[in-house]
C-alpha cells in the first residue's frame, strides 16, 4: 500500500539559509500534519491542514509557513534557520471523518534536517 | 488542556514475555482518540493501534492489546510475545475529537527486549 512521501530524506543547510520539505500524502487522505522531533524529543505538533486550508496551528516558529496544495502534497518553509532547528520533520495524513479523532495517522519516513 | 504521561522511560522483557507500557492522559473532552506509535532506531514512526474515548471494548491488533480504564484515563499497551523486533521506542498519543487537528505525544518509553 501507498505510504506517506517524504523528501528529502537528509538535508544539510547551514545558519541563516532557507529549506523546504516536500510531504505526499496517502493517496485520498485530505489531512496533512507536521512535526518536529529533537534528538531524544517526543513529536511536537506544529502545524495540520485539511481540505487546503490551515486546520489548526501548534509551536510553529514565525520563521516557519507550511501551506497545502490542490493536489493534496504539502510543503514546509522554513527560513532563517537556526541551530535549534536541527531535528527530524516527520509529515503524515489521515483521512478525516465525522468521527474525526478515529483515524490514525501515519507518518512518513521523515527528513532528518542538520544546521552546521 | 490535554496532556500525556509515559512514566517508563525505559522497560526491559525477556523475549516471548508479554511487556506493559504505561500512559496516563488529561483531557476535558469527552471525545477523543489514543495512538500507540512505534519508533524503532532507523527512526520511521509506525502506527500500533488505537483506541477512542466512546469504545466499549479494549482494541487489539496482533501482539498488541490496549488496556483502556476510561475512569483512570490510562491506555496502556500490551505486548504479548516480545520478540528481539520488538526493541524501539513507544510513543503515546492522543488526539480530542470536536474537530480538533492537534496530536500530542507522550515523552516515550524505551523498550528493550533480551534474548
Amino acid at each position: 500500500a501507498a505510504g506517506v512521501i517524504q523528501s528529502p530524506r537528509h538535508l544539510i543547510k547551514e545558519k541563516r539559509e532557507t529549506a523546504t520539505l516536500k510531504c505526499y500524502p496517502i493517496p485520498r487522505h485530505d489531512t496533512v500534519y507536521w512535526y518536529q522531533q529533537g534528538p531524544g524529543q517526543d513529536p511536537q505538533f506544529l502545524i495540520s491542514f485539511y481540505e487546503k486550508m490551515q486546520s489548526d496551528k501548534g509551536s510553529i516558529p514565525d520563521r516557519f509557513s507550511a501551506q497545502q496544495f490542490s493536489d493534496y502534497h504539502s510543503e514546509l518553509n522554513m527560513s532563517s534557520l537556526e541551530l535549534g532547528d536541527s531535528a527530524l520533520y516527520f509529515c503524515a495524513s489521515s483521512l478525516r471523518t465525522a468521527k474525526d479523532s478515529n483515524q490514525p495517522q501515519h507518518f512518513g519516513d521523515g527528513t532528518r534536517l542538520s544546521i552546521l | 488542556a490535554q496532556k500525556i504521561t509515559q512514566t517508563q522511560p525505559g522497560m526491559f522483557v525477556q523475549e516471548k514475555e508479554a511487556v506493559t507500557l504505561d500512559c496516563t492522559y488529561d483531557t476535558s473532552d469527552p471525545s477523543y482518540g489514543l495512538f500507540w506509535y512505534k519508533q524503532p532506531s532507523s527512526g520511521e514512526m509506525i502506527f500500533l493501534i488505537y483506541q477512542g474515548s466512546y469504545d466499549q471494548q479494549n482494541a487489539t491488533e496482533g501482539r498488541y492489546s490496549l488496556n483502556f480504564q476510561k475512569a483512570r484515563k490510562s491506555a496502556n499497551l500490551v505486548i504479548s510475545a516480545s520478540q528481539l523486533g520488538d526493541s524501539a521506542m513507544y510513543f503515546c498519543a492522543m488526539r480530542e475529537g470536536g474537530g480538533g487537528f492537534k496530536t500530542i505525544f507522550g515523552a516515550g518509553t524505551r523498550l528493550f527486549v533480551k534474548a
